[in-house]
């Protein structure tokens, strides 16, 4: 089964607004948490990352949104723009595991319209 | 530094045929993972190597096989191919420090007939 829920699976947001990607899981051994970004054409590209010791991440206009007790974790994108337009993906990793054994989201893909 | 290099990137195969996908990873990344992405399924694992030795497998069956080179190079192979292997198959290499990062090729789009 799916070990990380990710919603909504589309999001079409105004230029300017804020793009918000929610994504849940249940494995408790989780404790890293990347969120990657995928043009067309392209490999996914990481473009955040959280660890469970904290509740917020912020880098320029992304923010991670974490919440241990409920099991979720947030992207938010600030100020969106029509470059923002991709397809988003979370993340998770099992402490104890490889390096590269990362379990993914289905993803959301993000129309940012002028 | 150049990017991690797949190829090919497109590849169009018959049921029941064989191929094998290469992926070279950033200079000095000695680990490579790969993932099958399908609109269905999504993103899922299929193996990870580190210095030659597979350190990690995915829920694949044994069609799906790969290995590594001493240059850190990779390779995938599927062997006798079914229309539900058509995929982007991604490989993704990491320095394996403490770096988490890892960085993604721009796969491999396999089609099936």
């Amino acid at each position: 089964q799916q070990q990380v829920k990710q919603s909504p699976q589309s999001l079409i947001v105004q230029k300017g607004g804020i793009s918000i990607i929610n994504c849940a899981y249940e494995n408790t051994a989780f404790d890293y948490f990347p969120w990657y970004q995928q043009f067309p054409g392209k490999g996914p590209a990481l473009l955040i990352a959280i660890r469970p010791d904290v509740s917020e991440k912020k880098e320029g206009r992304f923010t991670i949104s974490f919440n241990k007790s409920a099991k979720q974790f947030s992207l938010h994108i600030m100020d969106s723009q029509p470059g923002d337009s991709a397809t988003y993906f979370c993340a998770a990793r099992a402490r104890g595991s490889t390096l590269g054994r990362l379990y993914f989201g289905r993803g959301t893909q993000l129309t940012v319209w002028p | 530094k150049a990017g991690v290099t797949q190829t090919p990137r497109y590849l169009i195969k018959t049921r029941g045929q064989q191929v094998t996908l290469s992926c070279s990873p950033i200079s000095g990344h000695r680990s490579v993972s790969w993932y099958q992405q399908t609109p269905g399924q999504g993103l899922q694992f299929l193996f990870e190597y580190f210095s030659e030795t597979q350190r990690n497998k995915g829920n694949f069956p044994g069609r799906f096989s790969g290995r590594q080179f001493s240059n850190s190079r990779s390779e995938m192979n599927v062997s006798t191919l079914e229309l539900g292997d058509s995929a982007l198959y991604l490989c993704a290499s990491s320095p394996r420090t403490s770096s988490d990062t890892q960085y993604f090729g721009p796969g491999t789009r396999l089609t099936v007939l």
